[in-house]
């Protein structure tokens, strides 16, 4: 147990849908993120949201939207996704001090998505 | 020119043994280092970190940074089956958020 917990654990959801996935850290850290993870390939950086502004926004397609409503929460909304948007998407916070890149990341258990 | 860049494996070494895990990486300007390690079905959990030349050890794991080489490894003694799981190589940036994870290197320990 990292101190980070994600729900739903599965999903199952069609191209028409809108869901949302929630991650909450109880670990005091300023920065949260989103990650997908897909097999074979590496973790793809998604968001970054730094005291609940977002700061990176990695190029991701708009039926993904984040909301940030606080520093220990996060959202992650899927709205008319694509059958190759299922994969396994992590959160993960940590403690950023300023002027240092000392960052090390805690992740949860992440939500396995299948779109059909 | 992949940024982190890890052998995808598997790497099989017998139970007791040393398994040497390695890793280089593309921005000189890197300033952080770390190994998680994934096991099956589970999310990433961070298992070292390393921010200075040289060797740090934690237990049975010893991480190892060269930055004039570009090259990260980890070294896990007396290999264990439990051991056995996908480890990923991450490299932070200089100041930032934006961590780069390699591909990972699949471990399997034979008892």
């Amino acid at each position: 147990e990292t101190g980070v917990t994600q729900t739903p654990r599965h999903l199952v959801m069609g191209m028409t849908n809108k869901k949302s996935l929630k991650c909450e850290q109880h670990l005091g850290h300023n920065a949260m993120y989103w990650y997908k993870q897909s097999a074979k390939k590496p973790l793809e950086l998604m968001f970054v949201y730094n005291f609940k502004e977002q700061t990176e926004n990695n190029s991701v397609p708009s039926r993904f939207s984040p909301e940030c409503p606080n520093s220990s929460h996060l959202f992650l909304h899927l709205h008319t996704l694509q059958p190759e948007d299922s994969a396994l998407y992590l959160c993960a916070s940590s403690q950023v001090v300023s002027g240092n890149s000392y960052n090390e990341q805690f992740f949860g258990p992440g939500t396995r998505l299948t779109v059909l | 020119q992949k940024e982190v860049e890890q052998n995808s494996g598997p790497l099989s070494v017998p139970e007791g043994a040393i398994a040497s895990l390695n890793c280089t990486y593309s921005d000189r300007g890197s300033q952080s280092f770390f190994w998680y390690r994934q096991y099956s079905g589970k999310s990433p959990e961070l298992i070292m970190s390393i921010y200075s030349n040289g060797d740090k050890e934690d237990g049975r794991f010893t991480a190892q940074l060269n930055k004039a080489s570009q090259y990260v490894s980890l070294l896990i003694r007396d290999s264990q089956p439990s051991d056995s799981a996908t480890y990923l190589c991450a490299v932070g940036p200089t100041g930032g958020f934006k961590t780069i994870f390699g591909a990972g290197t699949r471990l399997f320990v034979k008892a």
